[in-house]
Parts: C-alpha cells; structure tokens; sequence
C-alpha cells in the first residue's frame, strides 16, 4: 500500500509570492491533516479535511488555506508568502474523521524556504 | 500557549543504555498520548501511546509511563541503540474529534 504522497519535496519562493502544496493520502483514507514543523515551535496544527470539508483549523492567519478534494487529495496554499513562513509542511491521512489515533500517517513533507 | 511541553531539546546517551524522554501536559482532558518518532527528511511516524486509564504501556523496548496527577509522561527506550538517534515528539489527544496537539520534540542522540 502507497503512503502519504507530498509533492513537492522541496520548494523555494521568494517574499510575497503564493505557494500551493499537494498530498495524496493513503488509498481510502477520507481525512487529511495539515502541519508546519519549524524548529522552534515543533508540529504546529494547520487545518484538517475530511470528505472535502474543512473540519478543524488551527491558530493560523487567513494567509493559510486548503482544500480537499472528491479523490480525497488535499491542497494548501499560502499566499503573500513570508520569511517565517520558511518550513516543513507535514500532511498527515486517516481513515478516521480526525486523524488523532495511531491511525495518523504521515508523509515526508514539503520543505518550503522564503528568501 | 504551550499545552504539551517538551523542556530538553536534547538528549544524549550512550549506546545500550536508558534513555529517558520526557513530557508535560496543562489540559486535564487529554485522553490519549502518543510519541512520533522523526528522522531527518522523513516524516514522524507513531511508535507508542497510551489511554488516560492506564498507567503503563510497552511494546519491546520501548515503554510509556503516564503520571496523570503530576500530568507528566515519560518515554523510556532501553537498550539505547544508535538507530534510536532522532528527534521524538510527545503529542496529546483532546476529548473528542479534536487534532492532535505536538510538543516542540526532543533530539536524541545516542552514542556508540
């Protein structure tokens, strides 16, 4: 069985501009999660899917978005991108509606630099 | 506000010894913990957890103890192999459909 597919592995963008992160969760698995790892903050909870509709988001300005779609593929983007912004974006899939068990799967992440 | 903490960023031990990780909690009402284990460029995977009922859970050489009243828990590997080098975090579960909540993690280093 596939694991949790995040694409890209690595992205660099420059102040200002917007960015888009894909993740193709396990086959079957209906939730989504999303978190940024910085080295200060640890995981922090960015927003969590399930069945294409958003249902958990976390402390994070409106600059931060997501969607999931019908194939339970998820997306975030972010826009107006900032140096603090510069990360690794972890996408977590489960078969459950909230993706807070051993259940959780993690990809490798997206690790987005801001110059 | 930090609801789990992780106080050591890091900890160093030697080969085949404890290694001993440890993790704090503000909110009464975490029902389940769990530790993610992270290697550089992959993501965390799970490798232990435990229900608020219990107190102790193992599985080989890894085992978590939960001390409720001190809302303390602790993640203890023993032997300490080279191949446990890697950064762990403790995670909480609050009541109901709610996402897990990280600490900032803790780098282990173990020494051959």
């Amino acid at each position: 069985k596939a694991g949790v597919t995040q694409t890209p592995r690595y992205l660099i963008k420059t102040r200002g501009q917007q960015v888009t992160l894909s993740c193709s969760p396990i086959s079957g698995h209906r939730s989504v999660s999303w978190y940024q790892q910085t080295p200060g903050q640890g995981l922090q909870f960015l927003f969590e899917y399930f069945s294409e509709t958003q249902r958990n988001k976390g402390n994070f300005p409106g600059r931060f978005s997501g969607r999931q779609f019908s194939n339970s593929r998820s997306e975030m983007n972010v826009s107006t991108l900032e140096l603090g912004d510069s990360a690794l974006y972890l996408c977590a899939s489960s078969p459950r509606m909230t993706a807070s068990s051993t259940e959780a799967f993690f990809g490798q992440g997206t690790r987005l630099t801001v110059v | 506000d930090q609801q789990v903490k992780q106080n050591s960023p890091s900890l160093s031990v030697q080969e085949g010894r404890i290694s001993i990780l440890n993790c704090d909690y503000t909110n009464s009402m975490f029902d389940y913990f769990l530790w993610y284990k992270k290697y550089p460029a992959e993501g965390p995977t799970f490798l232990i957890s435990i229900s608020s009922i219990k107190d102790k859970n193992e599985d080989g050489r890894f085992t978590v103890f939960l001390n409720k009243s001190a809302k303390h828990l602790s993640l203890h590997i023993v032997p300490s192999q080279p191949g446990d080098s890697a950064v762990y975090f403790c995670a909480a579960r609050p009541s109901g459909n709610t996402p897990l909540v990280f600490g900032k993690g803790t780098r282990l280093s173990v020494i051959a």
